[in-house]
């Protein structure tokens, strides 16, 4: 059973256009994130829930918008899609209790390119 | 805020020698967590190893090893006896105890010859 998994693993689609990746861990871990990775390769954090609250929210435009229906999911919604969206976005969750710490466990990863 | 920092964009070695990669952060907090991660061509993060900031003692797990050295922020990764499946991209990670937040250096590929 794949531990965290995202949908779709590929997304092509055109600018200006909107679009959702889901993610959905069945860890029990109660934080979850969203990562953006460029072409570079910089992992950078987008967005942290923790038991569906939001927790991060990196100074990423507005055009996106995690959903969390439950602590299981986290979904991410991107309107009005740019040329610079382009890049692969990672889900992952993780526990922590005190010093009960888990690393985090990550999505195959969703590659999304703006045309 | 804190940072991470990877300072060889690249590394080779060869087969079976030896081989480290740096990393240094920077942090006010006392309590953090440090990862090593891996991200072969198929793209998935794997977890290398793990090390809790409160634990002296290096952390390894087999032919990976560390050196944290709390003092100075710095958290090396060392790969015994390399092997070519070792060849990625190798990400150190930061986890803050206090805030869940979880941020990563810019990586290093490393390449591994015959």
């Amino acid at each position: 059973d794949t531990a965290v998994s995202q949908t779709p693993k590929y997304l092509v689609t055109q600018m200006g256009n909107d679009k959702s990746i889901k993610c959905e861990q069945n860890l029990g871990h109660d934080t979850m994130y969203w990562y953006k990775q460029d072409s570079k390769k910089f992992l950078k954090i987008m967005f942290s829930y923790n038991n569906k609250e939001l927790i991060i929210n990196e100074t990423v435009p507005n055009r996106f918008s995690p959903k969390s229906p439950d602590k299981a999911h986290l979904n991410l919604h991107i309107n009005s899609l740019e040329l610079g969206d382009s890049a692969v976005y990672f889900c992952a969750s993780s526990f922590a209790r005190g010093r009960i710490v888990t690393e985090a466990f990550f999505g195959q990863g969703t590659r999304l390119t703006v045309v | 805020a804190q940072t991470v920092t990877q300072s060889q964009p690249e590394m080779s070695v060869q087969e079976a020698e030896t081989v480290t990669l740096s990393c240094t952060y920077d942090t006010s907090e006392s309590d953090y967590y440090l990862f090593w991660y891996k991200q072969p061509p198929s793209r998935q993060m794997i977890l290398v190893i793990r090390q809790e900031a409160y634990k002296q003692q290096n952390a390894t797990e087999n032919r990976f090893s560390v050196n944290f050295q709390k003092a100075a922020k710095s958290f090396s990764l060392k790969i015994s006896d390399s092997q070519l499946g070792d060849a990625a991209m190798y990400f150190c990670a930061y986890l803050s105890y206090n805030t869940d937040k979880l941020i990563f250096g810019t990586g290093t590929r490393l390449q591994v010859f015959p």
